[in-house]
């Protein structure tokens, strides 16, 4: 079985402040990764997802995430947020080969930018 | 423009009522799926279907139905056997194969008092 644990809760910055919202997961397979975004009230958006080949993925908006398969950490970053970064996010992640239902959510960070 | 469309976006029930939530979707793809979200709770699957007139229960099936007669949609019922059913519901859609992402439409806020 697959878990997904992002670290913070509620992650609270100054705007052009750089950010980093922490995910770890457990799998006993390999898996694939994203992260989705969530404006309040509404659904869920790709902000980036790694299948594999580099470790480094960028994604919508300036974000980028790391794969650390040693770690077992898929950390986003941004090096300067907007007041319109403020959102929830969500790590996710699916296992090689299992079902397509099969996507882990952790229960999500809320990023909040203040001016 | 392609999407997923959810209705109503903000529904209201009285306790003991099914209500039925709508799923449509014109990307083509196969897959389709409900979530349950809830404050501090993350995305909770419910159900999800990979191929016409069939599905499968996700994590949290107790007191929700599902249909899919047909590829575009899959509504979602909840019944009065859903002990606490108020939340935000979100449907979603992929294509069949691994490593692809899930489409997201904008939800529907069941509120049961």
């Amino acid at each position: 079985a697959q878990s997904v644990t992002q670290l913070d809760s509620q992650v609270p910055v100054f705007e052009e402040a750089p950010v980093e919202l922490r995910c770890n997961y457990s799998s006993s397979v390999s898996v694939y990764l994203f992260w989705y975004v969530q404006y309040p009230n509404q659904g869920l958006q790709l902000l980036l997802k790694y299948l594999s080949g580099s470790t480094l993925v960028k994604g919508i908006n300036g974000f980028e995430a790391e794969f650390n398969k040693s770690q077992t950490s898929f950390h986003l970053r941004k090096p300067s947020v907007h007041i319109s970064d403020t959102a929830e996010y969500f790590c996710a992640v699916s296992p090689y080969g299992g079902s397509q239902g099969n996507l882990i959510f952790g229960k999500g960070t809320k990023l909040s930018v203040k001016p | 423009d392609g999407g997923i469309t959810q209705s109503p976006k903000y529904l209201f029930r009285k306790e003991g009522q099914n209500v039925t939530l709508s799923c449509e979707q014109n990307l083509n793809h196969d897959a389709m799926y409900w979530y349950r979200q809830d404050p501090g709770q993350g995305l909770r699957l419910i159900y999800y279907s990979q191929i016409v007139n069939d599905f499968q229960k996700g994590d949290i099936a107790e007191g929700y139905s599902v249909s899919r007669e047909k590829k575009e949609s899959f509504p979602l019922t909840v019944t009065s056997a859903q002990k606490n059913p108020t939340a935000f519901y979100l449907c979603a859609s992929s294509l069949i194969s691994g490593g692809y992402e899930q489409y997201f439409g904008p939800g529907t806020r069941l509120t049961v008092t």
